[in-house]
């Protein structure tokens, strides 16, 4: 079975300052996912990552995912409060070339952000 | 806005009584759902694939009579707890695959349900 570790497990910046969350699994990964969860709260989809090199940004987050395939990067710049929460990496083992996903994801163990304002 | 509901947002209930968590997929049809099981400061843990049409597909070590998953239409997924007790409390999430472009699917969650067993 595909196995991801996060690191940090938690981590505490300052407001504006940048951070990386970084995702590594056992196998080589077809799909992986990025999500943002609060506290109590469903999953928020921030991106999907299929292809060695892929670099894809939303607003102030990029997620790469590295060419062998194995392993993704978060990265946030000038965080903010807003930003806090906790951040998930998800892998569908079941993603085809063709990206058809069928579909269970296994995560991470979570990576807690706090930003002080 | 949100492609995915869940109802209940949460439930408390007494130990032995049967709970029921209803999972929407909103303007997209899912011939597939997932539920997944979160404990306090933990990840997420599959339990079941709710498939249309078909029985669920259950991950070792969760009792397929005690979670009763019923597919019931391509919008709709029900989780029941059945004769719930206090260790079956937890935040229930599920999912729901949905094409985003070309044959790429995205899995969507729904905003989860919180159930406490007293």
């Amino acid at each position: 079975s595909q196995e991801l570790e996060q690191s940090p497990q938690s981590l505490i910046v300052q407001e504006g300052k940048n951070l990386t969350i970084n995702c590594t699994s056992s196998k080589t990964l077809y799909g992986l996912y990025w999500y943002k969860q609060k506290y109590g709260e469903g999953l928020i989809f921030l991106m999907m990552l299929q292809k060695g090199g892929e670099e894809k940004s939303h607003e102030k987050i990029t997620a790469k995912l590295d060419e062998k395939k194995q392993q993704s990067s978060l990265h946030i710049t000038a965080s903010q409060p807003s930003h806090a929460g906790i951040y998930l990496c998800g892998a569908d083992p079941q993603v085809n070339a063709g990206g058809t996903s069928y579909g269970k994801l296994t995560f991470g163990q979570g990576t807690i952000l706090t930003v002080h304002p | 806005g949100a492609v995915v509901s869940q109802h209940p947002s949460w439930v408390i209930c007494k130990s032995g009584t049967s709970v029921k968590i209803e999972c929407r997929s909103l303007d997209f049809q899912a011939t597939t759902m997932f539920w997944y099981r979160q404990f306090p400061k933990q990840s997420l843990m599959l339990m079941a694939t709710s498939n249309e049409g078909s029985k669920a597909t259950y991950e070792q070590g969760v009792e397929k009579d005690k979670f009763l998953i019923n597919h019931a239409s391509l919008t709709l997924s029900t989780l029941t707890v059945t004769s719930a007790h206090p260790e079956d409390s937890s935040f229930y999430i599920c999912s729901a695959p949905r094409r985003t472009s070309g044959f790429t699917d995205t899995q969507y969650f729904g905003p989860g349900t919180r159930l406490t067993v007293l």
